[in-house]
């Protein structure tokens, strides 16, 4: 079975530009989560969807929103970057048959704000 | 609100020693789940072990052992021997079943450093 995939792998913008990453879960999983890493803060989670629903969110301004689609594959979206938006955003799947199922998570997509 | 704490950020070994990984965590909730994660190189998050809060007995999986006491909040983790290949940033996270959906709070991470 495929792993989470995500793309693009690597990601270089301009502060004041909007980026969109894509997130494809592992087939069968309805769940996706996504995580944003930084030196400084570590691991965040920044939101979760669940049949094209987002039933969580953390705590991020809302230049940062997302979508899930039909065959469970999600998005996120970053408006007007900041040069602290420079991250690695991972993204996770999860069977969602409750809360609290094991995510896997995919390589991630390394983005620069320059 | 959820918390962990992985006091150690970095270790170092030397190759066929052992090292153990402290996680302490703070919940409110009565039913909750701890993961560990690696994070080689590489940047993926690779899923080691899961473990829900009525469920207190230590596994082992290979060279890798973990210790859940509910008693001191900790869910500690052992690489017994330890290989060059394991590497990585270890990070342990944690969920909450009141929670709505699914959502890991992670630690700061441990980075592991095993020297040939």
């Amino acid at each position: 079975k495929a792993g989470v995939t995500q793309t693009p792998r690597y990601l270089i913008k301009t502060r004041g530009q909007q980026v969109t990453l894509s997130c494809s879960p592992i087939s069968g999983h309805r769940s996706v989560s996504w995580y944003q890493q930084t030196p400084g803060q570590g691991l965040q989670f920044l939101f979760e969807y669940f049949s094209e629903t987002q039933r969580n969110k953390g705590n991020f301004p809302g230049r940062f929103s997302g979508r899930q689609f039909s065959n469970s594959r999600s998005e996120m979206n970053v408006s007007t970057l900041e040069l602290g938006d420079s991250a690695l955003y991972l993204c996770a799947s999860s069977l969602a048959t409750s809360t609290s199922d094991t995510q896997y998570f995919g390589p991630g997509t390394r983005l620069t704000v320059l | 609100a959820q918390k962990v704490t992985q006091a150690q950020t970095e270790i170092s070994v030397v190759e066929k020693e052992d090292v153990t990984l402290d996680c302490v965590y703070e919940t409110r909730d009565t039913t909750y789940y701890l993961f560990w994660y690696k994070q080689p190189p590489s940047g993926e998050l690779v899923f080691l072990i899961r473990r829900n809060s009525f469920d207190e007995q230590n596994e082992i999986s290979g060279r890798y052992s973990w210790n859940f006491q509910k008693s001191t909040s900790s869910f500690n983790f052992t690489i017994t021997a330890s290989q060059v290949v394991d590497s990585a940033v270890y990070f342990c996270a944690l969920s909450e079943r009141a929670a709505a959906g699914n959502k890991l709070t992670f630690g700061g991470g441990t980075r592991v450093l095993v020297k040939p």
